[in-house]
């Protein structure tokens, strides 16, 4: 089985600058998220589709970042335009969990994107 | 505001003895613990969990307790590995809803050889 696919592996850019991220979920998994990690920090939830529907954004700092999901499967992320407190590794991940219920299901995480805003 | 703590930046163990992680969290509505794994350069990978109703978990070399009355839980690992060494994440999310996942800090651990 083909695990999370995440592209670029790294991303260089000025302040100002806009970046998008790519993300391809494993085939069949509903949910799909996206993670900010800071250096020395946890990862952070940015955003959270279920399909192709939002369903948690609300750490997204929505005057810069955007994020879509293609027709439920493949997603981007975007910042626009870049700061330097953006500088951070970006994980996307997903789970087969199909909607809001008390089991709990394990997320597979890419490898990241290491983005430096310089 | 910080939900789960892991306080210990880093830890180095003997290979063959014993590693242990811990973890403590503040909100009370978390019922599902999870502990994953990273190395340099790749994504965090899922190690092993805990639900609230239990306070042990274990899987091979690997051992989560809970202590729900504390808020705390720790990652037992017995014996160390070389391979071992890696950052370790404390995570844990609340009852029903879409299992939003709160990550403690990292724990890095180094097992010498």
């Amino acid at each position: 089985e083909a695990g999370v696919a995440q592209s670029p592996r790294y991303k260089i850019i000025e302040k100002r600058q806009s970046v998008a991220f790519w993300c391809n979920p494993i085939s069949g998994h509903a949910t799909l998220y996206w993670y900010q990690q800071i250096l020395g920090q946890g990862p952070k939830l940015l955003i959270q589709f279920q399909n192709n529907g939002v369903v948690d954004d609300s750490q997204l700092p929505k005057d810069r970042f955007s994020a879509e999901r293609l027709k439920g499967v493949d997603s981007t992320l975007k910042i626009q335009p870049a700061k330097l407190e953006d500088s951070a590794v970006y994980l996307c991940a997903s789970s087969f969990s199909r909607g809001a219920g008390p089991s709990y299901n394990e997320q597979f995480f890419g490898p990241g994107t290491r983005l430096t805003v310089l | 505001d910080q939900q789960v703590k892991q306080n210990s930046p880093s830890l180095s163990v003997q290979e063959g003895r014993i590693s242990i992680l811990n973890c403590d969290y503040t909100n009370s509505m978390f019922d599902y613990f999870l502990w994953y794994k990273k190395y340099p350069a790749e994504g965090p990978t899922f190690l092993i969990s805990i639900s609230s109703i239990k306070d042990k978990n274990e899987d091979g070399r690997f051992t989560v307790f809970l202590n729900k009355s504390a808020k705390h839980l720790s990652l037992h690992i017995v014996p160390s590995q070389p391979g071992d060494s890696a950052v370790y994440f404390c995570a844990a999310s609340e009852a029903g809803g879409y299992q939003k996942v709160t990550f403690g800090t990292g724990t890095k651990l180094q097992v010498i050889p």
